[in-house]
């Protein structure tokens, strides 16, 4: 199985500044039909997750602007511009190319200072 | 929006069952792959199962292979996850979640949607 693997696991952030997630993969993400299933979920606290980006650097429908994602391979990056008080919660990644079965990173908690 | 409601958690001793179901609504269910993803307390995300719209693929974690059973009803936009032999580290919180794969039977789409989670709790 495909190992992501998150840094950093603790993030605290001033608001309005941005913040930044790294996910690793133990293989190339890269599909036999040349997409890259990697996606980004948000787990408010108390909440089920929910999508924030899809394919590397898509946006999930109502998703805000300040987030974005980028990456490619096997090294992925989740930003936010400028952080926001509902942005507090775990960040997952979780790849899709190698399935099954979908793997997921161990999670990064973002807090507020 | 896409609505999935999770029913059937509660406690249950070590070798027991338990049945959780999935009602969906606001999308045509049958044309989605369906999953099972599990949360331990204070843990990260684990896969458990999968089903395909038609019910033809159906894959499951190595650590519940043998103890589980997914399937759906599409007449009744439900999915459904049987869980027998408990083990004390199937105490988790269950989600349902769909995959983003419209009739077109691709998993690699990645999940899209999850529902609010139902408790399972083994203990005796």
């Amino acid at each position: 199985d495909v190992v992501m693997t998150q840094s950093p696991l603790s993030l605290p952030v001033t608001l309005g500044q941005p913040a930044s997630i790294s996910c690793r993969s133990s293989q190339s993400l890269v599909s036999s039909d040349g997409n890259t299933y990697l996606s980004w979920f948000l787990q408010r606290p108390g909440q089920s997750p929910r999508r924030l980006i899809y394919k590397v650097s898509n946006r999930h429908s109502g998703v805000p602007g300040r987030f974005s994602g980028s990456g490619s391979g096997t090294d992925f990056t989740l930003k936010i511009s400028r952080v926001e008080a509902e942005d507090v919660g775990v960040y997952y990644c979780m790849q899709a190319t190698h399935w099954p079965p979908f793997t997921f990173g161990q999670g990064t908690k973002l807090e507020i200072k | 929006e896409v609505q999935l409601v999770e029913s059937g958690g509660g406690l249950v001793k070590p070798g027991g069952s338990l049945r959780l179901s999935c009602a969906a609504s606001r999308f045509t269910f049958s044309y989605y792959t369906m999953n099972w993803v599990r949360q331990a307390p204070g843990k990260g995300l684990e896969w458990v199962s999968s089903i395909s719209g038609s019910s033809n693929s159906i894959y499951y974690a190595d650590s519940v292979k043998g103890r589980f059973t997914i399937s759906r009803d599409n007449a009744k936009d439900s999915l459904y996850l049987q869980m027998d032999s408990l083990r004390a580290e199937d105490t988790a919180v269950y989600y349902c979640a769909r995959v983003g794969d419209y009739g077109d039977y691709d998993p690699r789409q990645g999940i899209d949607y999850w529902g609010q989670g139902a408790l399972v709790t083994v203990s005796s």
